[in-house]
């Protein structure tokens, strides 16, 4: 079946540093991939996507690219701000089109000290 | 506010006991899911309401679980017999719709259910 995996955490850094958090997935057809964002004490939001191969998605400094070849969707942000500190989830549509539910992955800590 | 609003937000209940969590998604917003989120397990999908269409059940761990959704709008996830492993945080998102719209859910900020 679908699902997706990402780089277990918790993962500590300090300001400015470079951020990636790897994603890949497993689909059949062709999913629409997402980053969901989970600030503490806030619901989850949506912070990027990509509906097709090769897509990047880019929101407040983040960016993640589609990569059909590889099965990855990973997280990256080149100078990360101690308000980044959050839990970070992937996730695909696997009805694309539709309004299928969402598959997540288990989901990322992220820690950003001054 | 204009989000997704649910309720309560924390909850703590005997084993055995039923429960009942309320969802009210963002006005006109057709489809409704309910997720739940333990720790160290990510989001498991439960249930998913679009529009008249007969609700997507696959995701209810047992027949404990149910779920209804009034008039197109507010949804109540049903628990009923509770045991020590129902004991998560249950989010409900509500989503615009349409294939452009896919994927893209606005969550409530959960009603944390512990069961004793």
């Amino acid at each position: 079946g679908n699902s997706v995996t990402q780089m277990e955490g918790p993962v500590t850094l300090s300001e400015e540093a470079f951020l990636t958090i790897n994603c890949t997935y497993t689909a059949t057809g062709y999913p629409s991939l997402f980053w969901y964002v989970q600030y503490p004490g806030e619901g989850l939001q949506l912070l990027l996507k990509a509906t097709k191969a090769d897509d990047k998605g880019s929101n407040k400094g983040f960016e993640a690219t589609y990569r059909k070849e590889t099965t990855s969707f990973h997280l990256e942000k080149g100078s990360v701000q101690v308000s980044d500190s959050a839990v970070y989830f992937c996730a695909l549509s696997d009805r694309g089109g539709s309004q299928g539910n969402l598959i997540f992955g288990k989901g990322t800590k992220l820690s950003v000290k001054p | 506010g204009a989000g997704v609003s649910q309720s309560p937000s924390n909850k703590v209940t005997e084993k055995g006991k039923d429960v009942e969590l309320r969802c009210d998604p963002i006005s006109g917003h057709t489809a409704l899911y309910w997720y739940r989120q333990s720790l160290g397990q990510g989001l498991e999908f439960l249930i998913y309401f679009q529009g008249n269409s007969a609700p997507d059940k696959s995701g209810l761990p047992s027949d404990r679980f149910s779920a209804e959704r009034t008039g197109g709008s507010v949804s109540t996830l049903t628990i009923q017999r509770t045991q020590q492993e129902d004991s998560a945080v249950y989010l409900c998102a509500s989503s615009l719709g349409g294939q452009g719209r896919a994927g893209e859910l606005f969550f409530g900020e959960g009603s944390r259910l512990t069961v004793l």
